[in-house]
């Protein structure tokens, strides 16, 4: 049971290449949540899924797409790399329901990118 | 928008002390949950508080849910090195799916 899988864990980017980063969850979960984290921001919502073939914008979503074709992949894409995108990246699973631990998150290791 | 303070941001003491870490908001959330991340690595969950007033121990770890379910501390009774971490808050409000998560309390527990 790998649980979070994120791939891969380092990246440099120059400015103006995309890229795509995997997550990948074994636990069938519903919920898929992307963060960026940076010094003395905390953990910040980029894109989430309640589901496969939904998703929604976070809290800053600006130069990111996703797509939620299976429960268990969620891909984060990055259009056109900008200096100001240099961050670690997690992606994140919850079990979804009703249930009151329906949003407790499981993170992957992350991937730290830098775009030079 | 929901927003969760986290309170000291930075923290360094010596093996045996005690220390509480506070999480505080104007909101209401339906659960609170408390993480710990070393360096390199994701989050991992520690514990949910899900009721107002809400005690919970997990060995020297003493998490609590306040009344209104507002705010939450985490207490750590004789710290010790390993407890080394960045700590992470997190709000979930009621039909909300999503976390709202604190900035983090750094912690560094020296030897």
């Amino acid at each position: 049971n790998a649980g979070v899988t994120q791939t891969p864990k380092f990246q440099v980017l120059k400015t103006g290449q995309s890229m795509t980063l995997q997550c990948a969850q074994d636990m069938n979960h519903e919920y898929m949540s992307w963060y960026r984290q940076d010094p003395g921001m905390g953990l910040r919502l980029i894109h989430y899924s309640v589901g496969a073939g939904i998703t929604d914008q976070g809290e800053v979503p600006n130069g990111y797409n996703v797509s939620r074709s299976t429960t268990e992949d969620f891909p984060l894409r990055l259009l056109s790399a900008a200096p100001s995108q240099t961050s670690v990246y997690f992606c994140a699973s919850s079990p979804g329901g009703t249930l009151t631990w329906n949003t407790e998150a499981f993170f992957g290791q992350g991937t730290r990118l830098t775009v030079v | 928008t929901q927003l969760l303070e986290q309170s000291p941001q930075f923290l360094s003491i010596q093996e045996g002390e005690n220390l509480t870490v506070y999480c505080n908001s104007s909101s209401v959330f339906s659960s609170l949950q408390w993480y710990r991340q070393e360096p390199g690595e994701g989050p991992v969950l520690l514990v949910t508080v899900v009721t107002g007033g809400e005690v919970k121990k997990l060995k020297r770890l003493t998490f609590q849910f306040g009344d209104a379910r507002k705010d939450s501390s985490l207490h750590i009774t004789a710290a010790q090195p390993g407890d080394t971490g960045l700590y992470l808050c997190a709000g979930a409000g009621g039909s909300n799916y999503k976390l709202t998560f604190g900035k983090g309390t750094l912690l560094t527990v020296n030897p």
